[in-house]
């Protein structure tokens, strides 16, 4: 059973840099798959940040790509998320995701719980 | 503001029939990428609840159902129950490579 779970701060001060690792348990990230930052704003919708391959291959959401770098450690099994120059808008639940197949366009399968950030001084 | 559209809020009475639009565009559904259902209840990660269109991923009731036309996709949930309320997301791909969500719908059960 293939398990997700962010951990973090869960208080970033303005313009510093959000940081979140997702564990993963029950599969290898070595073994394939693109694996996902989504956020939630409070009260608000889902929003792609972007994905990352075991091989380095990263997708973006372009309203976030120039601070938003991903990146992953098979020997860890983990991947992480780093955003910089917060502001209040990056207040959100985050969330890592597994898609349900190997190819890139494919459906959120596995979820980790989420973890709430908040940017505050 | 989301680039996949759909209506913020919808309702039924249990028993019912009701549908969720998601309205995308030629870079996006209509340029034949899939589009996939989540249900989000309060307090939890989302849930795939339709996959690749119109599947339905193990444990899901036949109840829900997904279909794609053109550039928009549509949830169907029948014979609603109390605890089908919830938030419901559409989520598909575009030509940019780029991931993205509908704006999300709320569903009441009268």
């Amino acid at each position: 059973q293939v398990q997700l779970q962010e951990s973090g701060p869960g208080l970033v001060r303005p313009s510093e840099t959000l940081s979140l690792t997702c564990a993963v348990s029950g599969y290898s990230i070595g073994s394939g798959y693109y694996w996902a930052w989504i956020r939630q704003s409070p009260g608000k919708g889902l929003e792609w940040i972007g994905s990352i391959y075991h091989g380095g291959s990263v997708y973006h959401n372009p309203s976030l790509k120039s601070r938003v770098t991903i990146s992953v450690d098979t020997s860890k099994n983990q991947f992480s998320l780093n955003l910089n120059s917060v502001t209040a808008a990056d207040t959100a639940v985050y969330y890592c995701a597994r898609p349900r197949s190997g190819t890139y366009y494919s459906a959120f399968d596995y979820w980790g719980q989420g973890t709430l950030v908040i940017v505050s001084s | 503001q989301s680039v996949l559209t759909q209506p913020p809020s919808i309702s039924g009475a249990p028993g019912q029939r009701v549908t969720i639009s998601c309205t995308g565009g030629s870079s996006n559904i209509g340029a034949g990428y899939d589009v996939n259902w989540y249900q989000q209840l309060p307090g939890t990660a989302p849930k795939l609840l339709i996959y690749g269109n119109n599947n339905r991923p193990s444990g899901v009731p036949d109840r829900f159902s997904g279909s794609k036309s053109g550039t928009s996709a549509s949830l169907a949930i029948t014979e609603l129950q109390a605890e089908d309320e919830a938030d419901y997301y559409c989520q598909s791909y575009d030509s940019s490579l780029s991931g993205m969500f509908g704006g999300g719908t709320k569903l009441t059960v009268l």
